[in-house]
């Protein structure tokens, strides 16, 4: 199972792009990137996911270069209510995309 | 997206105890289901792969006679915390993936155990 690193916090002002991202040095060919968002006392919630290159959706982009051993979750124009901790899973889903791990709290400063 | 409830949403028991926490799957049905359990500041750590009508699979370190979880049928899976300890409180949350093609897990909106 590929294993992750993120940065443990990082600190942003409303209304900036914030960055975050996740090292996976040992992904596998067919591993999916996965990112999810949870705020305290909830269950977490799916943002995005990609395999390689870019992906984005209403909410967020996913940036993966070719080598696919990090990747970096593009949150555009954060406010106050983007403050949370978020994710990043990798695996080739089912029982292989399971594992979390330390996460990044994200802290959106007034 | 599909939609995994839990309950209760918040449960306190005497140091002793069993508690019984339920997840369904509300508009999919789901031959697997995974509990996690997460301590405060912590992220979450996978328990047990619920399976439809055979046995749980547990991670290391986790007590199967301690966690009991039984998947009844394609939408209910539910974990009983026997003789619950102080050591237990912690934030339970239960998945499911649905039949989508993102390969993304539905979480429940967890349970917060506290054992007085």
């Amino acid at each position: 199972l590929a294993k992750t690193t993120q940065p443990i916090s990082m600190d942003s002002y409303e209304g900036q792009e914030v960055n975050i991202t996740c090292s996976h040095n040992n992904i596998a060919t067919n591993d999916y990137i996965t990112w999810y968002q949870q705020f305290p006392s909830q269950g977490p919630r799916f943002i995005i996911q990609g395999y390689k290159t870019k992906v984005t959706n209403e909410v967020a982009s996913l940036f993966i270069p070719a080598d696919r051993k990090s990747s970096t979750l593009s949150l555009p124009r954060v406010s106050l209510s983007d403050t949370a901790v978020y994710y990043c899973l990798v695996g080739g889903g089912g029982a292989n995309n399971l594992f979390f791990g330390t996460g990044t709290r994200l802290t959106v400063i007034p | 997206g599909a939609v995994v409830s839990q309950h209760p949403s918040r449960v306190i028991c005497k140091s002793g105890t069993s508690v019984k926490i339920e997840c369904r799957s509300l508009d999919f049905q789901a031959t697997t289901m995974f509990w996690y359990r997460q301590f405060p500041k912590q992220s979450l750590m996978l328990m047990a792969t619920s399976n439809e009508g055979s046995k749980a699979t547990y991670e290391q370190g986790v007590e199967k006679d301690k966690f009991l979880i039984n998947h009844a049928s394609l939408t209910l899976s539910t974990l009983t915390v026997t003789s619950a300890h102080p050591e237990d409180s912690s934030f339970y949350i239960c998945s499911a993936y649905g039949s989508d093609p993102h390969n993304e897990q539905f979480f429940g909106p967890g349970t917060r155990l506290t054992v007085l």
